[in-house]
């Protein structure tokens, strides 16, 4: 079955330092991915998505991803974080079926 | 635009009572997702609908949950009766189906079944 994998569940950071959360997807097919914002009490919004081309993709908020297709891997990264950053971050991959199928999500808490 | 609409924002019922979700979504947009989210399971599609017929409804849980597409417009996610364990955060999200999977989210339905 399909699945996506966020290898962490909670990152604690202070404020400046770099982020990197991992994803994994099981598809071998052609897939659209995309990293999902939800800060705390609010719905889910798109930082950024990769459907071709370039592997790595710049995203709102100074957020990039870099998609290598070898390593079934599509992992999120900041170089600086801020306290605003705090919030949960959703992996999704779209399979040619059109279902977007997400990862647990991580909980990232920046400390000021 | 408004963005997709849910209402209500919160929902609080007692067990075995019916509760109704609704969902509007964006103007345009043809295809409709519903999803659950919870800290045990996270983020779970139930059904989707493209041109308001229901495509996949495989993540719906069992008979108690139903949802409906009545136009292009309007969506529906219907539990009855309800249980405690149907407590979650219940989202609509919608896109055009061409723009390659990026789904638009509502701001979501917290239910509470005591």
């Amino acid at each position: 079955a399909q699945s996506v994998s966020q290898h962490n569940h909670h990152v604690i950071l202070s404020e400046a330092a770099s982020l990197e959360l991992g994803c994994n997807y099981s598809y071998g097919g052609t897939v659209n991915l995309f990293w999902y914002v939800q800060y705390p009490g609010q719905h889910l919004q798109l930082l950024l998505k990769y459907f071709s081309g370039d592997p790595l993709v710049k995203g709102i908020k100074g957020f990039e991803a870099e998609f290598i297709k070898s390593k079934f891997s599509f992992n999120l990264r900041k170089p600086s974080v801020q306290w605003s950053d705090t919030a949960e971050y959703f992996c999704a991959v779209r399979n040619q079926g059109g279902k977007l199928i997400f990862g647990q999500g991580t909980e990232l808490s920046v400390k000021p | 635009d408004a963005g997709v609409i849910q209402s209500p924002r919160h929902e609080v019922t007692e067990m075995g009572q019916e509760v109704t979700l609704r969902c509007k979504p964006i103007s345009g947009h043809n295809s409709l997702f519903w999803y659950r989210q919870t800290m045990m399971r996270g983020l779970e599609l139930l059904i989707y609908f493209n041109n308001n017929v229901p495509i996949d409804d495989s993540g719906m849980p069992e008979d108690r949950f139903s949802a409906k597409m009545p136009n292009a417009s309007f969506s529906t996610l219907k539990i009855q009766p309800s249980e405690p364990r149907d407590s979650a955060v219940y989202f609509c999200a919608s896109n055009t189906g061409t723009d390659k999977g990026e789904q638009y989210f509502g701001p979501g339905t917290r239910l509470t079944v005591t």
